[in-house]
């Protein structure tokens, strides 16, 4: 149990309204990342960060935006939400030092937009 | 563009052996994970090879071949419980996780 949990765990909100996801870990790791899960895709980074303030954009980065103002939490904001971002959101964290070292999943928040 | 190809779906037979093959084409190699997923639920670390061979894991093997692009997992005196999706992932030159879709393993008794 790598003592991550995310908040809300299920959402249902309206097209163009704002929504945040948080994201909450215990151990002080340094990487976290946010991934959305779609059928038939694999998991896609959306933005991740790899230390306070400190946050880059990853594959599905359109329409998201994160803040990291302390390590143990990441959120995500989708200023304006769309029916194309109804998905699973699972924010992850990677542990050790290594680049290579392994990413562990939160439990997930399942968002529809409407 | 990077790919990653799993099959969809696969089912085996309560206490069989099954394979889970796993091909790729990433822009550079930092090794391949494999993670298990529970309906419902988040993914969670199987195995990660760097090196060609196979490693050996209690009932789950995963093998490794980088000259071909190529991986696979392998389960053992299959369970129930082992009823999940397996998701392979390499990560690239800029060591960002690359996935596939994931395969859907059916155990049936």
């Amino acid at each position: 149990d790598a003592g991550i949990t995310q908040s809300p765990r299920h959402k249902v909100t309206e097209t163009g309204t704002p929504v945040t996801l948080r994201c909450h870990q215990t151990e002080n790791h340094r990487y976290m990342y946010w991934y959305r899960q779609d059928p038939g895709h694999g998991l896609r980074l959306i933005h991740y960060s790899y230390g306070v303030k400190d946050t880059d954009k990853g594959e599905v980065s359109d329409g998201y935006s994160v803040s990291r103002s302390k390590t143990e939490d990441f959120l995500l904001t989708l200023e304006s939400a769309t029916s194309s971002q109804t998905s699973v959101y699972f924010c992850a964290i990677r542990e050790g030092q290594m680049d290579t070292d392994t990413q562990y999943f939160g439990p997930g928040t399942r968002l529809t937009v409407l | 563009g990077q790919n990653i190809d799993q099959p969809t779906e696969m089912t085996a037979t309560e206490g069989a052996i099954v394979q889970i093959n796993c091909t790729y084409q990433t822009s550079g190699f930092n090794g391949l994970f494999w993670y298990q997923q529970h309906a419902g639920e988040a993914p969670t670390f199987l195995s990660y090879n760097v090196l060609d061979g196979l490693e050996e894991k209690g009932r789950f093997s995963s093998f490794l071949s980088r000259s071909k692009g190529y991986s696979y997992l392998l389960l053992k005196e299959l369970q129930m419980k082992d009823s999940a999706s397996y998701l392979c992932a390499v990560m690239d030159s800029n060591y960002q996780l690359i996935w596939g879709a994931g395969t859907k393993l059916i155990i049936k008794p």
